[in-house]
């Protein structure tokens, strides 16, 4: 079956500095992307969603400026958090879309 | 009160018996994802429904799209079906659809 990676699976980090997040797509390509936050003990959250050469999509409350999404390829999108505060803390995981969505592994991020 | 409704929400089961989870939800949809999330946080994508039934090894996904219900049955449960499983519900058209998804169902099976 179809494959997403993210990478890294885990990552510390100190307040105020960024996070890049990597969402591939291994075997197939994925012209749409999706980034999902998910809180502990609640619902995945849509924070975005990527288009492959265009302006991501971001959903009502999420900053864009604070998330950047760069989905330069139609196997690779990023999400960077900028200027990262401990409320960042959270699982971010990534779904490309081919038929129905694969979704990666998710990237635990602490913010310390 | 939540687009996607789960129950129960949390589920303890001893080994080899019979699972029901289910997932109500309120608003028009294309598709119905049930989801497995292991305890690591990584997630697995079960079925995709639009009506009827589907079936894969042990777990079996029913939707009524009139009752706007969808079930998840797992038979002769195991301790590694233990996971969180997550109802989410494809609004909107196409397969760019946003998905939105239920809080899930903790399932527990002791041996």
């Amino acid at each position: 079956g179809a494959v997403v990676s993210q990478h890294p699976s885990w990552v510390i980090c100190k307040s105020g500095t960024s996070v890049k997040i990597e969402c591939r797509s291994l075997d197939f390509q994925a012209t749409t992307m999706f980034w999902y936050r998910q809180f502990p003990k609640q619902s995945l959250m849509l924070m975005a969603t990527s288009n492959e050469g265009s302006k991501a999509t971001y959903e009502q409350g999420v900053e864009k400026d604070k998330f950047l999404i760069n989905h330069a390829s139609l196997t690779l999108s990023t999400l960077t958090v900028t200027s990262a505060h401990p409320e960042d803390s959270s699982f971010y995981i990534c779904s490309a879309s081919l038929n129905t969505q694969y979704f990666g592994p998710g990237t635990r991020l602490t913010v310390l | 009160k939540n687009e996607v409704e789960q129950s129960p929400q949390n589920l303890t089961a001893q080994e080899g018996e019979f699972i029901t989870i289910n997932c109500s939800y309120s608003v028009g949809i294309s598709a119905l994802h049930w989801l497995q999330q292991h305890p690591g946080g990584g997630i697995v994508s079960l079925f995709m429904l639009s009506s009827g039934k589907k079936k894969h090894g042990r777990l079996i996904a029913t939707i009524n799209i009139q009752e706007k219900h969808s079930s998840l049955h797992i038979t002769a449960s195991h301790p590694r079906d233990s996971a969180v499983y997550i109802c989410a519900v494809r609004s909107g058209g196409g397969s760019q659809g946003n998905l939105i998804f239920g809080k899930g169902t903790k399932l527990s099976v002791k041996p």
